[in-house]
């Protein structure tokens, strides 16, 4: 398996533009997480799937930030529109099984907003 | 909410020099993750704790879970430059989901 896949590596863009970041989980998967991580904040949990529902979005910053799974292999975060303090690398993960066993990262996608 | 301290939160070591790192909860955890996140990486999952005052090895890396199941820390013994990254500790508590600390960055020198 190739591991969670994340695309854009880097994407930058100027204040106020839409920004769609993208996650493919691993296969068999069925919880997928976006975090956010920044100097300041550290690792922050935005929010997550499980079986392409969201269960939890209390860590999704304000309203501009949406986050969708069409299906168990796709997710998008989306951020409209974006500002600066939105620049930080945003982690999308996934784990399987009813026991939490352990999460597996993207390599994440470094977001610049200038 | 549940909370979960790390300390330190910076570690200058010598290369040769051991290595320690505490995470400490606000709560009762039922179990304990750490991952390690090399510079400009993406954090890699090293190993869980489950039993109160468990004790794990791999290789020069020491973790354990405390009586209490509130605290964990992670000790590396003679460290290398390989260990260079930031070690994040993850609490689960009553939620499926765990929380992650805020990590220790361990530089070493050589």
């Amino acid at each position: 398996d190739a591991g969670v896949i994340q695309s854009p590596r880097h994407e930058v863009t100027e204040m106020g533009q839409e920004v769609t970041l993208r996650c493919k989980p691993i296969s068999g998967h069925d919880y997928l997480f976006w975090y956010r991580q920044t100097m300041m904040r550290g690792l922050e949990l935005l929010i997550y799937f499980n079986n392409n529902v969201p269960i939890d979005d209390s860590g999704m910053p304000e309203d501009r930030f949406s986050a969708k799974m069409p299906n168990a292999s796709f997710s998008t975060l989306k951020i409209q529109p974006s500002e600066p303090r939105d620049s930080a690398v945003y982690f999308c993960a996934s784990s399987g099984g009813q026991v939490y066993t352990e999460a597996f990262f993207g390599q994440g996608t470094r977001l610049t907003v200038v | 909410g549940q909370q979960v301290m790390q300390i330190p939160q910076y570690q200058h070591v010598q290369e040769g020099e051991d290595f320690t790192t505490y995470c400490n909860s606000s709560t009762t955890l039922s179990n304990i993750q750490w991952y390690k996140q090399r510079p400009g990486g993406h954090p890699v999952f090293l190993i869980q704790l489950v039993k109160s005052g468990e004790v794990k090895k791999q290789k020069r890396l020491t973790f354990q879970f405390g009586e209490a199941k509130k605290n964990s820390s992670l000790h590396i013994t003679a460290t290398q430059t390989t260990d260079v990254g930031t070690y994040f500790c993850a609490g689960r508590g009553g939620s499926y989901i765990p929380t992650f600390g805020r990590g220790t960055s361990l530089i070493v020198h050589p």
